[in-house]
């Protein structure tokens, strides 16, 4: 298993700020997710951190308005830049534990509202 | 885009009774099949993950996959209030790592006593 601590837990902003977002595994994992939850939508995975290497971002999502960093195996960050209203969502960090009994593993999320 | 749809929901079963959820995806591609259950306000936690066509239980959970009606469900027999929470189905595509999931909307579950 894995242990994720994702903070701030929570955090209101405002319109036009960036907000950081903080990703700590107890354990080295190749591959870090990030996702998003709106309200009453699914959630949708925004990009791919791997470490030593740029992220990769799904469709729809783009670098300047999410960039990631993953500066080493068990670390990565999740900035929301020039937030506005529509950015108000859950944000979750999820790593995958490989081996006989593959799972993916999510933090308890940040949740965040944008004024 | 490849689409995960859900029973919209929401559920209500009396404590004891077979809650039964479902969940179709668009991609044929798709290879590997994940049921989590998120409580209100915490993170989606995996219950069931599946394969292949057929069912798999683990206690009082049952996974159905059927590939050829992009179809798979999770029934929880003797449902207990304690089961109340939103179903989300995730689906993973052919070769693709696993921490790409698509998602549907979630079904929220209400067992009441």
């Amino acid at each position: 298993s894995a242990v994720i601590s994702q903070k701030p837990s929570r955090d209101i902003c405002q319109r036009g700020t960036s907000l950081t977002i903080q990703c700590q595994v107890d354990s080295q994992v190749t591959m870090m997710f990030w996702y998003r939850q709106q309200p009453g939508q699914s959630l949708t995975l925004i990009a791919t951190a791997n470490q030593g290497s740029e992220a990769t971002y799904e469709s729809g999502f783009v670098i300047d308005k999410f960039p990631i960093s993953r500066p080493n195996l068990t670390f990565s960050t999740l900035t929301v830049s020039n937030m506005s209203p529509e950015d108000s969502s859950i944000y979750l960090c999820s790593v995958e534990v490989t081996g006989s009994n593959e799972k993916l593993f999510f933090g308890s999320g940040t949740q965040l509202s944008v004024l | 885009q490849k689409e995960v749809e859900q029973n919209s929901g929401p559920l209500s079963v009396p404590e004891g009774a077979i809650a039964s959820l479902n969940c179709t995806y668009s991609d044929r591609g798709s290879q590997s099949f994940f049921w989590y259950r998120q409580y209100s306000g915490k993170s989606p936690e995996l219950i069931m993950s599946i394969y292949s066509n057929g069912d798999k239980e683990d206690g009082r959970f049952t996974a159905q996959l059927n590939k050829a009606s992009q179809y798979v469900s999770l029934l929880i027999r003797d449902s207990q209030p304690s089961d109340s929470a939103t179903y989300l189905c995730a689906v993973n595509d052919r070769g693709s790592t696993l921490g790409r999931l698509y998602f549907g909307r979630g079904t929220q579950l209400t067992v009441w006593p």
